[in-house]
């Protein structure tokens, strides 16, 4: 079993959908929860970050963490032909120090149609 | 500030050939990671450097490695190159051992033929 998991779409909606993107882990000690968008031929960008369990809001984006479950989602509302990329989650078990890496899912393919 | 910088951005060798990729992370970060990226793997973990030294390391054969400079550049070297190398290398940067967050560069695409 891996340690995420990521469903890897694609994922079609029209525009102004609510789009769920969601990760599952097996690793307890993940702490840390991210999430990445990455436009084609692009690195990664940063989203969002969390660190505990419950909603955090910015913008049109809502991540969602539940560390009961293993499970992390990521909400985009009013969805915009903008937002059609690549989305990975990551996390990590530490805030820093000697051991930080982030472990990624294989990332959701979202394409947001006109 | 500018963000973290990898050059080259395209590149192209052959099987048995080796490469070094350059990263220059954002001005005062002096944490580079390195990322290998690909369709079947996705993105993986290859190794981190903090002042000029590595700190932690992925699941990869000795063949990849890596430095760090006092100015906090990185590169990493790939020796003997397979098929199996190509891939979209991506290098990030964090400001402290002790901050949570990287911000990634915009990659090197190497293909091995």
């Amino acid at each position: 079993q891996k340690e995420v998991e990521q469903d890897p779409g694609p994922l079609s909606v029209p525009e102004g959908a609510i789009v769920s993107l969601n990760c599952t882990y097996s690793n307890s000690a993940f702490q840390y929860f991210m999430w990445y968008r990455q436009y084609s031929r692009k690195g990664p960008e940063l989203l969002m970050y969390t660190y505990s369990s419950g909603n955090k809001e910015d913008g049109r984006f809502t991540a969602q963490v539940d560390k009961s479950s293993k499970y992390i989602s990521l909400f985009i509302r009013d969805s915009q032909p903008s937002d059609s990329a690549t989305y990975l989650c990551a996390m990590t078990s530490n805030s820093g120090g000697s051991n930080y890496k982030l472990t990624f899912g294989k990332g959701t393919l979202l394409t947001v149609n006109p | 500030k500018a963000g973290v910088t990898q050059t080259p951005r395209y590149l192209i060798k052959t099987r048995g050939q080796q490469v070094t990729l350059s990263c220059s992370p954002i001005s005062g970060h002096r944490s580079v990671s390195w990322y290998q990226q690909t369709p079947g793997q996705g993105l993986q973990f290859l190794f981190e450097y903090f002042s000029e030294t590595q700190r932690n390391k992925g699941n990869f054969p000795g063949r990849f490695s890596g430095r760090q400079f006092s100015n906090s550049r990185s590169e990493m070297n790939v020796s003997t190159l397979e098929l199996g190398d190509s891939a979209l290398y991506l290098c990030a940067s964090r400001g402290a051992p002790s901050t949570d967050t990287q911000y990634f560069g915009p990659g090197t695409r190497l293909t091995v033929l």
